[in-house]
């Protein structure tokens, strides 16, 4: 068990719909990382977040969105939601801001699946 | 052509056997990650590392700056072992984030 947190495991919606994924990070961590992971694009760093601000921005749409909140808890929004979409979520947690000391720590994934 | 290059894509051994993965990457980065993704879909950090090696239990990881390549090495491999294994680089300055290989999947037979 990492400490890291996600909610919910699972998600199936259909498409064109709005979703949330909520990560809490380990304890003490202040940054938090999310990650897509898809069978065609493998995992891609989506957006980092550390105390509050965002930190560093990847691969990510312009119909996600993200934000952590003053008790750390991220989360990512994801709408008007494609079928190509689906895939697994990923949020991790470190101590700071992804220094070379700075082991990432993963939650277990919310697995999205758009119909 | 992929920034973080693994191989091979596919590895099966006997157990007991020693592992080798290669990880290659054609930017600059200044660490590297190893990750080891469950069965099941859950991701654990193996080692981060800049320069030299790094060893937990069977688990060995090196890694050179100049020609840009690192391995994770798994002596006297088991079944448990078998897992989908990835490297990510680590980019420098102070966008880090990380971009990640394609993946190793393991299989270890008893």
């Amino acid at each position: 068990d990492s400490g890291v947190t996600q909610t919910p495991k699972h998600l199936i919606t259909a498409t064109g719909q709005r979703v949330t994924l909520r990560c809490s990070p380990r304890s003490g961590d202040l940054s938090v990382y999310w990650y897509q992971q898809s069978l065609d694009q493998g995992l891609q760093f989506l957006i980092q977040y550390y105390n509050g601000e965002e930190r560093a921005k990847g691969n990510i749409l312009e119909r996600f969105s993200a934000q952590q909140f003053p008790d750390l808890h991220s989360e990512l929004n994801l709408s008007s939601l494609e079928l190509g979409d689906s895939a697994l979520y990923f949020c991790a947690s470190s101590v700071g801001v992804a220094g070379v000391a700075d082991t990432q720590y993963f939650g277990p994934g919310t697995r999205l699946t758009v119909l | 052509k992929n920034e973080v290059e693994q191989s091979p894509q596919n590895l099966t051994a006997q157990e007991g056997e020693f592992i080798t993965i290669n990880c290659s990457y054609s930017v600059g980065i200044s660490a590297l990650h190893w990750l080891q993704q469950h069965p099941g879909g859950g991701i654990v950090s193996l080692f981060m590392l800049s320069s030299g090696k790094k060893k937990h239990g069977r688990l060995i990881a090196t890694i050179n700056i100049q020609e840009k390549h690192s391995s994770l090495h798994i002596t006297a491999s088991h079944p448990r072992d078998s897992a989908v294994y990835i490297c990510a680089g680590l980019s420098p300055g102070s966008a880090r984030q990380l971009t990640f290989g394609s993946g190793t999947q393991l299989t270890v037979l008893p």
